[in-house]
């Protein structure tokens, strides 16, 4: 299975502040990946599909980059909404596999 | 476009459930569906998939012979036959729609303990 790093695993910012989460496959899944946001007592919601295409109604200021092994999300001009965990997950093969969770506070 | 689960509870370990998951708003049968679960205060883990037309299945290692996932788009539903329950499929499993899991519904506890 196709093992999936996050980092950091928690992270405290400013409103205003660019914030960037990073992902890592164990092997290359070309530009297979998503981005989800959890908050609090909620089910995750997607973000971001195939790298870097937004989901729709997906606030701006989130985006993301990368292709091979390594890739990003940014939120660029962080919000006091935007409190949650951030998974990524590759849909490069079965089984599929999630990164073990970014959370983002506000400072 | 709405998924809706049912029928998580609590049950010992040995014990089996079915768990349940309804979809509107969209044709259900043009969409591959997966179980997605989470255990509570950890992440989130792949559970099992389904294709459209109920072809392809494929399982977590971790559930590989003890779950069953299958489907009846007569009735826009996808289901998941837990079996032989352990402490550790204590969580919340939540259907997801497509290759990228989207939409997910609200989730149904399953919690296993003697």
């Amino acid at each position: 299975a196709i093992q999936m790093t996050q980092s950091p695993s928690s992270l405290s910012a400013s409103v205003g502040d660019r914030v960037t989460i990073t992902c890592r496959a164990s092997q290359d899944i070309r530009n297979n990946l998503g981005w989800y946001q959890q908050k609090p007592g909620k089910a995750p919601k997607l973000l971001i599909y195939a790298t870097s295409s937004l989901q729709s109604g997906v606030p701006s200021r989130f985006s993301g980059s990368g292709s091979g092994t390594d890739f990003t999300l940014t939120i660029s001009g962080l919000q006091p909404e935007d409190l949650a965990t951030y998974y990524c997950l590759q849909d490069y093969n079965y089984p599929r596999t999630f990164g073990q969770g970014t959370k983002v506070e506000i400072k | 476009e709405q998924l809706v689960e049912s029928g998580g509870g609590f049950v010992q370990p040995g014990g089996s459930l079915r768990l349940s998951c309804e979809a509107s708003g969209f044709t259900f049968s043009s969409y591959s569906m997966s179980w997605v679960r989470q255990p509570p205060g950890k992440g989130v883990e792949w559970v099992s998939y389904i294709s459209g037309s109920s072809t392809t299945i494929y399982y977590a290692d971790s559930v590989q012979g003890r779950f069953t996932i299958s489907r009846d788009n007569a009735k826009n539903s996808v289901y998941l036959q837990v079996n032989s329950l352990r402490d550790e499929d204590t969580a919340v499993y939540y259907c997801v729609r497509g290759n990228w899991f989207d939409p997910w519904g609200q989730g149904t506890l399953v919690t296993v303990s003697s």
